[in-house]
């Protein structure tokens, strides 16, 4: 069964740093391009970060740019995001996803993890 | 970037209710677009991909369809476990960019 555990969330004041992780399994890591979505309070999904299985590509939402780092580490079956000088508006869940490859070689989410709370409040 | 228009933001539907949402795309999308349901919650799930394409283990009542910019996701008969959040996605170009999602509510 593929699972995804994200883990690493939390309250951190503004400006502050947190790193996200995401543990896989079921699965062949390494296989996989992966990606980092949110949900604010009460509101809708936000993409955030991606990155391809080789690590060759890796891509962001403007507003987290320069910010955070998507990364991982197939040895350890797991995916990462480094989180810099947080915002109030981080404040988020965020969701671990796997993608795969269509037909047309275009990469959808079909795989979530139940997402990992972070706070970013004074 | 790819502006998704997803409507209706919510609706009001009963059991065995014919669904219909609508997602646009600012740009032709090529067929990229993907579905999810949010049950209150939980994680998303995939239900279509491709525009059309059924996920493993999701009912047939779930059906998308569309082209270019205009996509649609229909549930034939609505069911008590389909009162949920549906959002679209386009994974044709990144930021790969979700609608503002339909809360289907009895």
């Amino acid at each position: 069964e593929v699972q995804l555990v994200e883990s690493g969330g939390g309250l951190v004041q503004p400006g502050g740093s947190l790193r996200l992780s995401c543990e896989a399994s079921g699965f062949i890591l390494s296989r996989y391009n992966m990606n980092w979505v949110r949900q604010g309070p009460g509101e809708g999904l936000e993409w955030v970060s991606y990155i391809s299985y080789n690590s060759a590509s890796t891509y962001y939402v403007d507003s987290v740019k320069g910010r955070f780092t998507i990364h991982r580490d197939d040895a350890k079956n797991s995916l990462y995001l480094q989180m810099n000088n947080l915002r109030d508006e981080d404040t988020a869940l965020y969701y671990c996803a796997r993608a795969q490859y269509d037909s047309s070689g275009f990469s959808y989410i079909d795989k979530w993890g139940r997402g990992t709370l972070v706070t970013v409040s004074s | 970037d790819i502006q998704m228009t997803q409507s209706p933001s919510s609706l009001s539907a009963s059991v065995g209710d014919r669904v219909t949402i609508s997602c646009r795309a600012s740009h032709d999308i090529r067929l990229s677009l993907a579905w999810y349901q949010q049950r209150p919650g939980k994680a998303p799930k995939l239900l279509v991909y491709t525009t059309s394409k059924l996920e493993s283990g999701v009912p047939s009542r779930f059906t998308g369809s569309g082209s270019g910019t205009d996509y649609t996701l229909t549930i034939s008969s609505l069911q008590p476990e389909d009162f949920a959040t549906y959002y679209c996605q386009q994974y044709y170009d990144p930021p790969w960019t979700f609608g503002q999602g339909t809360n289907v509510e009895s």
